[in-house]
């Protein structure tokens, strides 16, 4: 399966704890995005990546997080410190801008829970 | 700002009966057009898009959508529904130039036997 992957899939955490997420976007694709998703809602953009190059993180909730994408491949979502309201489904996405290919490929999410 | 309105928390279905999911769009331009679904503990996979031209899209699962600009609408329909198709629906906008997703609140559908 070439799909996006992401790890781990669930992650429970006391409050206070630093966590990393991981995505693995499909191999062709140059751009991924982080979502985050609460209860209820749609899921909410937080950051994307062309290559190595962060182009959009003024949505990011906080400087408690942050985002990397260090060899244009796989990218990391790390939240310090985390509170209770952290607690989300976290989604990442990839696409290839290429020829007007634009569509949104996500992964199956990590789930985070904040005690 | 551009916001997506699925007015729709809640349908319930009846297999085999047609479906249709309701989206309206906010924005002064019309913008890309998507409908993902998302199954429970599951990623949201894409049904369907419009980026320009026949505003009555195909999707897969024998979904189909179609844009209505005087309405700013982009609806969801399927003819038949299946008991599988019970999930949660999500339609997305991206402005044109733009390379996020601004997404509804979603439509939980229910399909009865």
């Amino acid at each position: 399966d070439t799909g996006v992957s992401q790890d781990p899939r669930h992650k429970i955490t006391k409050r206070g704890q630093n966590v990393t997420f991981r995505c693995d976007p499909i191999s062709e694709h140059n751009r991924l995005y982080w979502y985050r998703q609460t209860l209820g809602q749609g899921p909410e953009f937080l950051t994307y990546f062309q290559n190595e190059a962060q182009l959009e993180k003024s949505r990011l909730l906080s400087d408690r997080f942050s985002a990397e994408r260090p060899k244009g491949s796989f990218s990391t979502l790390e939240i310090q410190r985390t509170e209770q309201g952290d607690s989300a489904m976290y989604l990442c996405a990839s696409s290839l801008a290429l020829g007007g290919r634009i569509e949104q490929f996500f992964g199956p999410g990590t789930r985070l829970t904040v005690l | 700002a551009q916001s997506v309105t699925q007015p729709d928390i809640h349908i319930t279905v009846s297999e085999g009966a047609s479906l249709e999911l309701r989206c309206n769009y906010s924005y002064g331009a019309t913008p890309y057009l998507f409908w993902y679904v998302q199954s429970p503990g599951q990623g949201l996979q894409l049904l369907l898009k419009y980026f320009s031209g026949d505003t009555l899209v195909q999707g897969i699962k024998g979904f189909e959508a179609e844009f209505k600009r005087s309405q700013s609408s982009f609806n969801l329909r399927k003819p038949s529904v299946h008991w599988s198709d019970a999930a949660e629906y999500f339609c997305a906008v991206m402005r044109s130039g733009y390379s996020t997703l601004t997404f509804g609140k979603g439509t939980m559908l229910l399909v009865s036997p």
